[in-house]
């Protein structure tokens, strides 16, 4: 089975302060994601990558960067957290050519005081 | 622009209640239509992927159908374990390949 972890469940943190969420999956995907997901509003995509060290703007990537050192790993980095950003964040990674299914890990939930 | 659509925003249901859920899409040429089960606090959990109309897939009480507009998700005899967000999703064709885009997701509850 695909599996896809994220480094912490919740956490809580302080306005201004730089947050490190991490994902890594376990299936060699080449198609990793990250997601923010709240009340009303569904999943929106923040940034996404095909390859280690490629990355690309989803659709709100302002406040948000991302890092792909390596296949297995994408990190998402809140330069300075603000109250605005306290939301649900999922990781997801495909494979490319076969499907385009997504799994996701299982979410942080993050709130930012 | 693509739009995926999913109605009803929630749904109440007795054990036992079977109904449908809607998922409806605007773009051409499909490439594929997912349905994902959300459970509170987790991420969404894949159930299933449609390709062409007329395709049908089941697990356990869920059947997902697709046409050339819309794609069904039928719950037969409901049990109060399958309360959860479902939500469907289409590749995202004005964008980079790989890309989904997802409706906001059907709110089921089924009441013992």
């Amino acid at each position: 089975d695909v599996k896809v972890t994220q480094s912490s469940r919740y956490l809580v943190k302080r306005t201004g302060e730089k947050v490190f969420l991490e994902c890594v999956q376990d299936m060699d995907h080449e198609n990793m994601f990250w997601y923010r997901q709240d009340p009303g509003l569904g999943l929106r995509l923040i940034y996404f990558s095909y390859d280690v060290k490629m990355k690309e703007k989803g659709d709100i990537p302002e406040g948000y960067s991302v890092s792909r050192e390596k296949k297995e790993r994408f990190s998402l980095i809140l330069e300075s957290a603000s109250t605005n950003q306290t939301s649900m964040y999922l990781c997801a990674s495909s494979s490319p050519g076969v499907s385009e299914t997504q799994y996701f890990g299982p979410g942080t939930r993050l709130l930012v005081l | 622009e693509d739009q995926v659509t999913q109605s009803p925003e929630a749904l109440r249901l007795q054990e036992g209640e079977s109904s449908s859920l809607n998922c409806s899409y605007t773009v051409s040429g499909l490439r594929g239509l997912f349905w994902y089960r959300q459970d509170p606090g987790k991420g969404p959990e894949f159930l299933f992927t449609l390709y062409s109309a007329g395709e049908e897939k089941e697990k356990e009480r869920l059947k997902a159908t697709l046409t050339k507009k819309e794609s069904f998700l039928h719950i037969t005899a409901p049990k109060p374990e399958d309360s959860a967000t479902y939500l469907c999703a289409v590749p995202n064709y004005g964008g980079s390949q790989g890309n989904l885009i997802f409706g906001k997701g059907t709110k089921l509850s089924v009441k013992p």
